[in-house]
């Protein structure tokens, strides 16, 4: 089971990229990196997730360099509405999803 | 891709009680977790539940826990003796290609 570690909290302003690493240096062949979002009392939500390279979607894009040792959560322009939980999940088709701590994004106005 | 569905999402009870929350697929799953999350703290992982069956299982998960899937559809985690420390909010989530899609939740509250 991959180990993660992500800052506890960050700051941004509004209309700022925010981008956030997470570190999980044993990650295993078959591992995905995936992060979730989650609002106060409201379940974890999917964003994004990936194998290596780059992946994007309409929400966020994920890099992870060529040793997947890390990733980083990269959001564009982000609005009071991304102030949230974001938890980074790294895990194989048989191991069960295991969420850390998760970094506190605020974002001001 | 549609989340699963909770109910009741608020449920109140009595320290001894037992409660059971459920879970209603939107279609045919079959690999489910349960989750809690006490106020303020991180999501913890109870069970995994793959073809009517458990899983992998955490040391929170202990005999006052159980999972079912009583009539091949709804998906049940029962508390049997509630306690002060049970209060959480307990996520239902589906699992499809190493993602899970999450319920709204149960509110558990015991008094």
């Amino acid at each position: 089971l991959a180990k993660t570690t992500q800052p506890i909290s960050m700051d941004s302003y509004e209309g700022q990229e925010v981008n956030i690493t997470c570190s999980h240096n044993n990650i295993a062949t078959n591992d995905y990196i995936t992060w979730y979002q989650q609002f106060p009392s409201q379940g974890p939500r999917f964003i994004i997730q990936g194998y290596k390279t780059k992946v994007t979607n309409e929400v966020a894009s994920l890099f992870i360099p060529a040793d997947r040792k890390s990733s980083t959560l990269s959001l564009p322009r982000v609005s009071l509405s991304d102030t949230a939980v974001y938890y980074c999940l790294v895990e194989g088709s048989q191991g069960n999803l295991i969420f850390g701590k998760g970094t506190k994004l605020s974002v001001k106005p | 891709e549609p989340e699963v569905t909770q109910t009741p999402s608020h449920q109140v009870t009595q320290m001894g009680q037992e409660v059971i929350l459920r879970c209603v697929p939107i279609s045919n799953h079959l690999y489910f977790y349960w989750y809690r999350q006490i106020l303020g703290q991180k999501v913890e992982f109870l069970v995994s539940f793959y073809n009517n069956e458990i899983s992998e299982k955490s040391e929170i998960f202990d005999d006052q826990f159980s999972v079912e899937r009583p009539d091949g559809s709804n998906f049940t985690l029962k508390i049997r003796s509630t306690k002060l420390e049970d209060s959480a909010m307990y996520f239902c989530a589906r699992r499809t290609n190493e993602k899970l899609f999450f319920g709204s939740g149960t509110q558990l509250s015991v008094l």
